[in-house]
């Protein structure tokens, strides 16, 4: 499998469930990112991974928890979510040396009822 | 503060005509630019990329963009659009070495017969 890969393509929860995100790159690239993608609204960066350490946290609210436990994965745990959450969240990875060059998965559609 | 705007929320071309989408782009310094194309229900796609050097870059699908400092444009082209193109296109600016690449809001291509 090459490419970008993240599960589950959909997602419906409650507010009160847990459920989390999940991202894997096959690529050798060392860097990772959650993206967040709203209507009528620009890509809102949410996290960046380099090398495993968390580089850029965007004010994202707390029930959202990224981990990283090596440089081909990537979570997104999530934890009583509100309605305006939902939205498509969409995993991408770069080189370490960053070009701003970004390879995007399909992306989970989540739905918070 | 970088940011990058996308005038047009919507265009409408017929098949076989062509094509401009406009990108402004507002930055310190050069940054690296990108155009994306986001098919419905899928992840982004890089169609091409500016760093440095001639001014014009040729892209995939028969795509190609100048970068114009004086304007601090990156407006996209394509000499005669097909059905399959209709799709929503996000232009991108990243920093050197940096991490946070910014979007624009969009614009979605429609495409008539």
């Amino acid at each position: 499998e090459t490419g970008v890969t993240q599960t589950p393509r959909h997602l419906v929860m409650g507010m009160t469930n847990k459920k989390s995100l999940k991202c894997e790159q096959h690529l050798g690239h060392n860097a990772m990112y959650w993206y967040k993608q709203s209507a009528k609204k620009p890509l809102e960066l949410m996290f960046v991974y380099n090398f495993k350490e968390q580089t850029e946290n965007n004010s994202v609210p707390s029930r959202f928890s990224p981990e990283c436990p090596n440089s081909s994965h990537l979570f997104l745990h999530l934890h009583t979510l509100q309605p305006e959450d939902s939205a498509l969240y969409l995993c991408a990875s770069s080189q370490e040396q960053n070009t701003g060059e970004l390879f995007f998965g399909e992306g989970s559609r989540l739905t918070v009822l | 503060a970088q940011s990058v705007t996308q005038p047009d929320i919507h265009i409408t071309v017929s098949e076989g005509a062509s094509l401009e989408l406009r990108c402004n782009y507002s930055y310190g310094a050069t940054p690296y630019l990108f155009w994306y194309v986001q098919s419905p229900g899928q992840g982004l796609q890089l169609l091409l990329k500016y760093f440095s050097g001639d001014t014009l870059v040729q892209g995939i699908k028969g795509f190609e963009a100048e970068f114009k400092r004086s304007q601090s444009s990156f407006n996209l082209r394509k000499p005669s659009v097909h059905w399959s193109d209709a799709a929503e296109y996000f232009c991108a600016v990243a920093p050197e070495g940096g991490f946070n690449t910014i979007f624009g809001a969009g614009t979605r291509l429609f495409v008539k017969a």
